[in-house]
């Protein structure tokens, strides 16, 4: 009965490394979504799948950001050649199914420090 | 793209007391609203939801409203207690058939309960 659950808790970075973040999401859940949030501030919208489709990536802001979900399943976030700006707790949530706004369950989240 | 906002930032009550927080979103088309509560170095967690089909729901202590015409909603919270005491945020999506959709936040709200 575990919820959803993300790895690492804490990543420290230098900048210009990768990074990448793990998302488990509650079991038979069919989506997923990817959230960014800054310190003091409310999360932002990265990406979403249902099942392992990418449908909506409009809020990964660079070309630095990878997300997939290969097998519908677990989740990775992947940041190439990170910078300072880049510095936030990164939420994944995971909801039941793909219809009309089912509710987004919330793991609690990958804190990432790029010095 | 859709804007929420959120007010008051910060909003302190006495215990025992209700606290109101408002919020009101941008795009007409947005049909589901629900509201998270997050505490330090957690995720956040679903206290209540809304569907524009609906004007009001309650859940013990914990209610919101919907004016789709003015678009704005609240979260209201009765009979305060120092557990209440955390960052809420609003948030909105527009739900498709065949589709989830990412969430817009607000800001977030900083509730603090005095004894």
């Amino acid at each position: 009965g575990a919820g959803v659950s993300q790895s690492p808790r804490y990543k420290v970075a230098k900048r210009g490394q990768d990074v990448a973040l793990r998302c488990d999401p509650i079991s038979g859940h069919v989506s997923l979504f990817w959230y960014q949030q800054a310190l003091g501030q409310g999360p932002e919208f990265l990406t979403y799948f249902q099942n392992e489709a990418q449908l909506d990536k409009s809020g990964l802001p660079s070309d630095r950001f990878f997300a997939e979900r290969p097998e519908g399943s677990v989740s990775t976030l992947k940041i190439q050649r990170t910078q300072q700006e880049d510095s936030a707790v990164y939420l994944c949530a995971s909801s039941s199914d793909s219809y009309s706004n089912q509710p987004q369950h919330f793991g609690d989240g990958t804190r990432l420090s790029i010095l | 793209g859709e804007n929420v906002e959120q007010h008051p930032s910060t909003l302190s009550v006495q215990e025992g007391d209700s606290a109101v927080i408002k919020c009101t979103y941008s795009d007409s088309a947005s049909n589901y609203f629900p509201w998270y509560k997050q505490e330090l170095g957690k995720g956040p967690q679903l206290i209540i939801d809304i569907r524009s089909n609906v004007g009001e729901k309650k859940d013990q202590r914990i209610a919101v409203t919907l004016n789709k015409t003015a678009k704005h909603f609240s979260l209201h919270i009765t009979e305060t207690q120092p557990e209440d005491s955390a960052v809420y945020f609003c948030a909105a999506s527009i739900g498709e058939e065949g589709g989830a959709d990412g969430l817009t936040f607000g800001k977030g709200t900083h509730l603090i309960i005095q004894p």
